[in-house]
Order: C-alpha cells, then sequence, then structure tokens
C-alpha cells in the first residue's frame, strides 16, 4: 500500500499568504522525500527534495521541513502566487532498486486573487 | 523543444480493443517509466526500463504491455481494454543515478476513457 499520504485534498490562499502543505508517511526506513508540483493539463514537475539526515531545506520561495519523530513532512511556500495554482505531491522511491516512485493523492493549491 | 512526447493526447476505446499509447523523448535519458493516474490520486507505476531491451514491472502492470527497442521510444500497449484503465497515462525519462528523481520529465498525458 501507500507509505506516503496526504492530511487535506484542497487548500484556498489568499494571494500574497503562506501555504502549508502537508504529508505523513508511514516507513520509518524511508530516508528520500520529493515533492512535485502538477498544472492542470500537465504532467509533474519536481520542485524540491530532502534527505532523512536533514530537517529543512529551502529553495527559491520553497521550503521543505521533515520531522522524523512523528513521520511528517511540510511543504511551505512562501507569499503565494496565481502560479502555484496547482496540486502537489510528496513522493519516495520505493521497490527493488528504488526505481519506483511512490505517490501520495495530492493536495490541490488555489490561489485566490 | 527537447521532452517527453506522449501520443494521443486524448482517446476513447470501447471494451476489448486495443491500443499503443506512443512516448518517446530525445534528451537520450536510460530510464522511462509510465504511470497512471486515476481521478484525485497519485501516480502510480505500470512499467519501467532502465535501458533498451530491459523491462520491469511497477505496481499495476496487469492488463499493460512495454517495450524498449531503442532508447528513445517507450510504447505501452493495452490488450482488451477494460472500464478499470480509464486513466490518464504519464511517460516519463530520467537519468540514472543519484538525480533521477530531481531531473526526471514527464509528458503531457493522454486520457484513456474505456467505454
Amino acid at each position: 500500500g501507500e507509505s506516503v499520504g496526504l492530511h487535506l485534498p484542497t487548500l484556498s490562499v489568499q494571494e500574497g499568504d503562506n501555504s502549508i502543505i502537508n504529508c505523513a508517511y508511514s516507513n520509518s526506513a524511508s530516508d528520500y522525500f520529493i515533492w512535485y508540483k502538477q498544472e492542470s493539463g500537465k504532467g509533474p514537475q519536481f520542485i524540491i527534495d530532502i534527505r532523512s539526515n536533514m530537517d529543512k531545506r529551502q529553495g527559491q520561495r520553497v521550503t521543505v521541513l521533515l520531522n522524523k519523530t512523528v513521520k511528517h513532512l511540510s511543504l511551505q511556500i512562501a507569499a503565494t502566487q496565481p502560479g502555484d495554482s496547482a496540486v502537489y505531491f510528496c513522493a519516495e522511491p520505493s521497490g527493488a532498486g528504488s526505481y519506483q516512485l511512490t505517490f501520495g493523492k495530492g493536495t490541490k493549491l488555489s490561489v485566490i486573487p | 523543444n527537447a521532452g517527453v512526447t506522449q501520443t494521443p493526447k486524448f482517446r476513447i476505446l470501447k471494451i476489448g480493443q486495443s491500443m499503443t499509447l506512443q512516448c518517446t523523448q530525445d534528451m537520450n535519458h536510460n530510464y522511462m517509466y509510465w504511470y497512471r493516474q486515476d481521478p484525485g490520486m497519485g501516480l502510480k507505476l505500470i512499467y519501467y526500463s532502465v535501458g533498451a531491451g530491459i523491462t520491469d514491472k511497477g505496481e499495476v502492470p496487469n492488463g499493460y504491455n512495454v517495450s524498449r527497442s531503442t532508447t528513445e521510444d517507450f510504447p505501452l500497449r493495452l490488450e482488451l481494454a477494460a472500464p478499470s484503465q480509464t486513466s490518464v497515462y504519464f511517460c516519463a525519462s530520467s537519468r540514472s543515478g543519484e538525480r533521477r528523481w530531481t531531473e526526471a520529465f514527464f509528458g503531457q498525458g493522454t486520457r484513456l476513457t474505456v467505454v
């Protein structure tokens, strides 16, 4: 079954506010996580990743936090813009050789102008 | 533009028909993948390939077949289409090695409806 999952299916935020998208995982041995953004009608795009030896990683306007104690990670988007409207997935490599990606269900982020 | 190209973009099949979803990439990536995405869900891996002549099953391979005769092409074959195969199909490619997930490219998707 899925080892990553999301708390909320939808999230609406005002333009300019910060967004927080959450993800829980079940396998305490998981050591690498990836966030993807999927805009309507398109394939997923890589946003940011984090390894389990880190608690936090920052990119351009995005930050991923990893809490291994409670097996939870979050994606924070600063100053959310209309172009951030999309579905966001957390994912982790799985299977023999880690060739597979196991995706969570996704959170749909809607930005209110 | 360089990337992953999928055809067709949309298709309606009748139950029991067969079809091939085409996928080609021009980035000389060794790894290629086929995923399906059901409404409101994440992607599930159908098949993957780590190089020409090598394919392997993913999480949901039943009802599908693949081949990888060249580095560029990775077609997905549906035999005896069933309503349960109604989904959006994504092909992806990546390099090998540690950066395969951060540098994976996905196609635009094929929306398939089986009626």
